[in-house]
């Protein structure tokens, strides 16, 4: 079936280093990504989107990264601050190409 | 303007009560969507909205009504809920369906006694 995951629920970091969030995905004709970030008692907020005919985008000191060969997307944050620390889910569209299927999320720490 | 806002932030229901959910946009966006979170998980799909006509129901039960009463407004009518369904409830946006980004509200925690 459908299904988003991430490989690590945390990961915790230094301020100024740079975060690597990675994400895997199981339908291969997703053509659609996106990652969100949600600091606690607020909604999720959109990061950075990729469509599945590029294989990087950058965006302000973020950068996804997608590999479709093994259906594989990862997040990185350049020079982490304080104020990254949250939770970062990655999400696809789903077979329909209707709504989008949120993998489980990687809490973020920063450290100063 | 690419707010999305909810009311009530926190709510407080018996099982026996009637209450509602708002969400509303002013973007000019066509599509809408309720997501319910519990905690520590990733948001689940409930509804979805296309052109103020439900296109999507994830098998939702019916304690939980939606209405789209016009492009910017989307409610969500709860009655008879279970404690279980205390969760943080999230209302988002899209300019169509499909690979559009979707901006969210900050949710309307829920607690069901």
């Amino acid at each position: 079936g459908e299904n988003v995951g991430l490989h690590l629920p945390t990961l915790s970091v230094q301020e100024g280093d740079n975060s690597i969030i990675n994400c895997a995905y199981s339908n291969s004709a997703s053509d659609y990504f996106i990652w969100y970030k949600q600091e606690s008692g607020k909604g999720p907020q959109f990061i950075i989107d990729i469509r599945s005919n590029m294989d990087k985008r950058q965006g302000q000191r973020v950068t996804v990264l997608l590999n479709k060969t093994v259906k594989h997307l990862s997040l990185q944050i350049a020079a982490t601050q304080p104020g990254d620390s949250a939770v970062y889910f990655c999400a696809e569209i789903d077979q329909a190409g209707t709504a989008l299927i949120f993998g489980k999320g990687t809490t973020l720490s920063v450290s100063s | 303007d690419t707010e999305v806002t909810q009311t009530p932030k926190h709510l407080v229901m018996g099982m026996t009560n009637k209450k509602s959910l708002k969400c509303e946009q002013h973007m000019g966006h066509r599509a809408m969507y309720w997501y319910k979170q519990k905690a520590k998980k990733p948001p689940e799909l409930m509804f979805v909205y296309s052109y103020e006509k439900l296109s999507i129901n994830e098998s939702v039960p019916s304690r939980f009504s939606p209405e789209c009463p016009n492009s910017s407004l989307l409610n969500l009518h709860l009655h008879a809920l279970q404690p279980e369904d205390s969760a943080l409830y999230l209302c988002a946006s899209s300019q169509r369906t499909g690979g559009f980004e979707q901006y969210f509200g900050p949710g309307t925690r829920l607690t069901v006694t």
